[in-house]
């Protein structure tokens, strides 16, 4: 079964750090570009970045708004995908979903997401 | 690249016909893709490349459009397709997705 499972949520302060991790099975992970999406309350989808991979040279990519705090990264020797948040923000505040990029245009695989919530 | 759905919220009945608009900024190819979500869930994928059907969605789902212009026509509406539905693009960087059309009972 293809299957993503995201970890590391919870509460932090604003101005701290948390590292999401996003463990993945039942497909080659090494083949796949990953990504982070996130949802705040209430709100759309949000795309927060992607890590390419080792064809495209591990290259990673940013959404503006989360570019020079969030940093993304793989262990595909582990089929692992992780995203450091640093300086966080309130309005980071989201469920932060991992998705698979199928190379036919579209995430064709996504955890279930993991909550982080950014509150004194 | 800016994605912008129309309606934001439409309601329906079971049995109709429903058609999402989603237009871009800037041309975009056929890179766009279509998601249903419902609440607590994550995104599910419909639709890929414009107009291919994910494996496992039901025929009933349909995608159209390149360019700037793109639609997703669900073509009669059952009880499980109430949900919020996304359009996305990955024609460049940053990825982006529409603002997402809520779709309810009427």
């Amino acid at each position: 079964e293809v299957r993503l499972v995201e970890s590391g949520g919870g509460l932090v302060q604003p101005g701290g750090s948390l590292r999401l991790s996003c463990a993945a099975s039942g497909f080659t992970f090494s083949d796949h570009h990953m990504d982070w999406v996130r949802q705040a309350p209430g709100k759309g989808l949000e795309w927060v970045g992607r890590s390419r991979d080792k064809p495209d040279r591990f290259r990673t990519d940013y959404a503006a708004s989360v570019e020079g705090r969030f940093t993304i990264s793989r262990d595909d020797s582990k089929d692992s995908l992780y995203l450091e948040m640093n300086s966080l923000k309130t309005e980071d505040t989201a469920v932060y979903f991992c998705a698979r990029d199928s190379r036919k245009h579209n995430m064709d695989v996504w955890g279930k997401g993991t909550t982080v919530t950014v509150s004194s | 690249i800016q994605l912008t759905q129309s309606p934001s919220s439409l309601s329906a009945s079971i049995g109709d016909r429903v058609t999402i608009t989603c237009r871009a900024s800037q041309g975009i190819s056929g890179h766009l893709a279509w998601y249903q979500q419902k609440p607590g869930k994550a995104p599910k994928p419909l639709i890929y490349a414009a107009s291919s059907l994910q494996s496992g969605v039901p025929p009933r789902f349909s995608g159209s459009g390149s360019g700037t212009e793109f639609t997703l026509t669900i073509s009669s509406l059952q009880p499980e397709d109430f949900a919020t539905y996304y359009c996305q693009q990955l024609n460049s960087y940053p990825v982006t997705f529409g603002g997402g059309t809520r779709v309810e009972i009427k």
